[in-house]
């Protein structure tokens, strides 16, 4: 089975600080993506990725940056975090039909 | 971004009923998707739908690719509360990154 695995689950931080999500997939996928859930606005992609070092903005890619040295791992980075970054950040990966989720980081932002 | 029209955004059902929801789109894809969300996790694929018409079942779940390739729907029989989640569908078109288009989710709760 596919594996992604998210490092935190949850995430207690201040506003101003500089944030790292950190993803890694253990199947070889090309395309890894960055995903923001909150109530009643369903998912909205942050940044994707197809390939190493390769980025492309997503739909809500103000206030992010992402990160991609190595095709396992792709880092979202909030550079000064605001309290309207408080959000699930789910991390998927995909090499044909349909994503692996990660279990998703809870960031708070205080 | 464009989201699909999923319905209805939540649901409380009692244990043993059936389940329907749906998503439209104003563009046609050529894979449908539902997945699964337990509370606290990340979602998980269910079902994958690949030809207009198609009708697939997995287990208590069943899942048709509308004709006009703008919608489909999702089916769950004889519910038991750990259907307890979030239901997305999702569009996907091949060729490209492979971006696929989220709905917005149903909350589904069962009562026991």
């Amino acid at each position: 089975d596919v594996k992604v695995t998210q490092s935190s689950r949850y995430l207690v931080k201040r506003t101003g600080e500089k944030v790292f999500l950190e993803c890694v997939q253990d199947m070889d996928h090309e395309n890894m993506f960055w995903y923001r859930q909150d109530p009643g606005l369903g998912l909205r992609l942050i940044y994707f990725s197809y390939d190493v070092k390769m980025k492309e903005k997503g739909d809500i890619p103000e206030g992010y940056s992402v990160s991609r040295e190595k095709k396992e791992r792709f880092s979202l980075i909030l550079e000064s975090a605001s309290t309207n970054q408080t959000s699930m950040y789910l991390c998927a990966s995909s090499l044909s039909t349909g994503y692996t989720f990660g279990s998703g980081t809870r960031l708070t932002v205080v | 971004g464009q989201q699909l029209n999923q319905s209805p955004q939540s649901m409380f059902i009692q244990e043993g009923e059936d389940v329907s929801m749906n998503c439209t789109s104003s563009s046609i894809f050529n894979t449908w998707l539902w997945y699964k969300q337990d509370p606290g996790e990340g979602p998980v694929l269910l079902i994958a739908l690949y030809k207009a018409g198609e009708l697939t079942s997995n287990g208590r779940l069943t899942a048709q690719f509308g004709i006009t390739r703008k919608d489909s729907f999702l089916n769950i029989s004889a519910s038991i509360p750990s259907d307890v989640g979030i239901y997305f569908c999702a569009g996907e078109n091949s060729g490209g990154y492979q971006k696929v288009t989220f709905g917005i989710g149903t909350k589904l709760q069962v009562i026991p």
